[in-house]
């Protein structure tokens, strides 16, 4: 059974904290993507990574970072969290060249930012 | 502007009856259209994956169709079940690398 697996499904993080927000993959994907789903605007691509230590900025990048040190396991980072971050936040993986592979995703992190 | 629109934003139905949801999309090239159902409070699970040369494909109770020339899809959902209350999300690709343009969803309550 196919597995993307986050860290967390809850978190509670203070204004300013650095937060690290955790993915990894079972399946030898190449890709990796963090995405934020809001309410009414869908989910939003905010980094992918193609390859170990290859990022590339999605379509709201600011205030994030990533890190992808090993193929299996790409990292979210908010260097200094803050309310409008409050969020759930939602890893996927693909094959390289996704043609028509599957995406798959993870359960979600449900982040709250106070 | 979202390139991924979905209708309606929501809808209720009663346990047994057909919906049909609607997605148009101005993405442009055009690789593949996915439906995907998301439960409340879990990740995205895909339903289908279409590519342009496909207008039909079904998984189960779960029809989707294309139209790659008036760039419009629709799901369809057969004798509906309690357990197809979900979210339920259509994502277009453009390219073969596998970036996804989502739409917002249909919240989909099936009641008894």
């Amino acid at each position: 059974d196919v597995k993307v697996t986050q860290s967390s499904r809850y978190l509670v993080k203070r204004t300013g904290e650095k937060v690290f927000l955790e993915c990894v993959q079972d399946m030898d994907h190449e890709n990796m993507f963090w995405y934020r789903q809001d309410p009414g605007l869908g989910l939003r691509l905010i980094y992918f990574s193609y390859d170990v230590k290859m990022k590339e900025k999605g379509d709201i990048p600011e205030g994030y970072s990533v890190s992808r040190e090993k193929k299996e396991r790409f990292s979210l980072i908010l260097e200094s969290a803050s309310t409008n971050q409050t969020s759930m936040y939602l890893c996927a993986s693909s094959l390289l060249k996704g043609g028509t592979t599957e995406a798959f995703f993870g359960q979600g992190t449900r982040l709250t930012v106070v | 502007k979202n390139q991924v629109e979905q209708s309606p934003q929501s809808l209720i139905i009663l346990e047994g009856k057909n919906c049909t949801l609607q997605c148009n999309y101005t993405v442009s090239p055009f690789s593949n259209l996915r439906w995907y159902k998301q439960d409340t409070g879990r990740g995205p699970v895909s339903l289908t994956i279409m590519t342009f040369s496909e207008n039909t494909k079904s998984n189960g109770r779960y029809t989707a169709t294309l139209d790659a020339d008036t760039k419009q899809s629709s799901l369809h959902i057969t004798a509906s079940q309690l357990s197809d209350s979900a979210s339920y999300i259509c994502v277009v690709s453009a390219d073969s690398w596998g970036k996804l343009q989502f739409g917002a969803g249909t919240q989909v309550v099936v009641t008894p």
